[in-house]
């Protein structure tokens, strides 16, 4: 399983766009990449997953550069909600089997 | 959307006692998975099984067991409980070739005294 670092925490206003770097230097071929936010005492909840290039969902980005060695998600103008620790991770959905690990997430503080 | 169901959302137990969480999938999801999340601590998988056969296994200790039944809801057993043991324990659930997308669901907050 690929290995991924993120910062372990970022600060941010409301109304400001976010943009949290994960690196993965050792992904494989079929891994995808997946981001999941998670509030205090309530399960992750999934954000977006991409390959390559960029995706774009009704709450973030994902932009991962041609090398795939890391990825971006971005969240625009964020709002105190926001405030969650955001997950990275990377796997292949189709053959790689079904264990997950969660590394150390990115806590994200946005303040008023 | 109906979505991941666990049950009991609270349990107190003591040292040594035994306890069961189960959990049911989003309807016609085949693949369960089990972690653990203390406080302050980023989930740990457990366990996962997918068409009820146990399919991966992570930092599971010995004292619990996991199976999955044939209406695809699964039961997390841990006996001889440790004041460790005291976490939140998430069942998600997934269809097999999306396994990186998994549904959570609340939790249930497990405390040992």
């Amino acid at each position: 399983l690929a290995k991924t670092t993120q910062p372990i925490s970022m600060d941010s206003y409301e109304g400001q766009e976010v943009n949290i770097t994960c690196s993965h230097n050792n992904i494989a071929t079929n891994d995808y990449i997946t981001w999941y936010q998670q509030f205090p005492s309530q399960g992750p909840r999934f954000i977006i997953q991409g390959y390559k290039t960029k995706v774009t969902n009704e709450v973030a980005s994902l932009f991962i550069p041609a090398d795939r060695k890391s990825s971006t998600l971005s969240l625009p103008r964020v709002s105190l909600s926001d405030t969650a620790v955001y997950y990275c991770l990377v796997g292949d959905p189709y053959t790689g089997g079904f264990k997950t690990i969660f590394g150390a997430g990115t806590r994200l503080f946005v303040k008023a | 959307a109906a979505g991941v169901i666990q049950s009991p959302r609270h349990l107190i137990k003591e040292k040594r006692e035994t306890a069961t969480l189960k959990c049911y999938p989003i309807p016609r999801h085949d693949t369960v998975y089990w972690y653990q999340q203390g406080p302050g601590q980023d989930p740990q998988f457990l366990i996962s099984f997918y068409e009820k056969m146990q399919s991966d296994k992570g930092s599971i200790p010995d004292r619990f067991s996991a199976q999955q039944f044939s209406d695809y809801h699964s039961e997390l057993n841990m006996s001889s409980l440790e004041l460790g043991d005291s976490a939140l324990y998430f069942c998600a659930s997934s269809l097999q070739g999306a396994q990186e997308t998994q549904y959570f669901g609340p939790g249930t907050r497990l405390l040992v005294l």
